[in-house]
């Protein structure tokens, strides 16, 4: 049984270019949320995706945007990089957005923006 | 606002010692507190949870201890080992609308020597 996957693993951008990063959830997973986390500090929550749609929002910029397909694999798209996005991006699915709090994480998407 | 406050910052305990690490929350309204660890370069994994209607739970030398009156709860590692040593992040989750929020403490650093 997959767990979460993510890809890429590891990215090197400059400022003011964009990003794409993926994400497959759990076999049974329907739900998907992603996290930034800068070195040293907690998950950040970014935004969470439930049938196509987002549902939760954290405290982000519009520059962080998302997308849930069908199958329910999810992208992340940051526009206008910054030095501070620089962080790992975790993907973590669920099982509905009524979930009491187990998430499985993917082993992220460690970007740098240069 | 951090909601949930998590201490100490960094542990370090014998190979055979027992680590404790300390959550507090203020919201009478969570209602499932997981813990997570996360090993250097990985995601976080569920370590072990626990509702506020009981009192401890333990998974092997793992144990969650909760005080709903005083709003604390912590992890205890027993017989703690050098494969133990990574970060720990307790979390509180709640209804936000339909959606279930996950609020997380900042984390600990657990370094076990050998």
């Amino acid at each position: 049984d997959a767990g979460v996957t993510q890809s890429p693993t590891h990215l090197i951008k400059t400022r003011g270019q964009q990003v794409t990063l993926r994400c497959s959830p759990k076999s049974g997973h329907d739900t998907v949320s992603w996290y930034q986390q800068a070195l040293g500090q907690g998950p950040q929550f970014i935004f969470q995706y439930y049938e196509e749609e987002e549902r939760q929002r954290g405290n982000f910029p519009d520059r962080f945007s998302g997308h849930q397909f069908p199958n329910y694999s999810s992208e992340l798209n940051v526009n206008a990089l910054l030095l501070g996005d620089s962080a790992l991006y975790l993907c973590a699915s669920s099982a509905g957005t009524g979930d009491t709090g187990e998430l499985f994480f993917g082993e992220g998407s460690r970007l740098t923006v240069l | 606002q951090q909601q949930v406050k998590q201490s100490p910052q960094s542990l370090i305990v014998q190979k055979g010692g027992i680590s404790i690490i300390n959550c507090a929350y203020e919201n009478t309204a969570f209602d499932y507190f997981p813990w997570y660890q996360q090993f250097p370069g990985k995601g976080p994994a569920l370590l072990i949870a626990i509702r506020p209607d009981v009192s401890e739970k333990k998974e092997g030398r793992f144990t969650i201890s909760f005080n709903k009156s005083a709003k604390q709860f912590s992890l205890h590692i027993m017989d703690s080992q050098p494969g133990d040593s990574a970060t720990y992040f307790c979390a509180a989750s709640t209804w936000a609308g339909n959606n279930r929020k996950l609020i997380w403490g900042l984390g600990t650093s657990l370094a076990v020597n050998p």
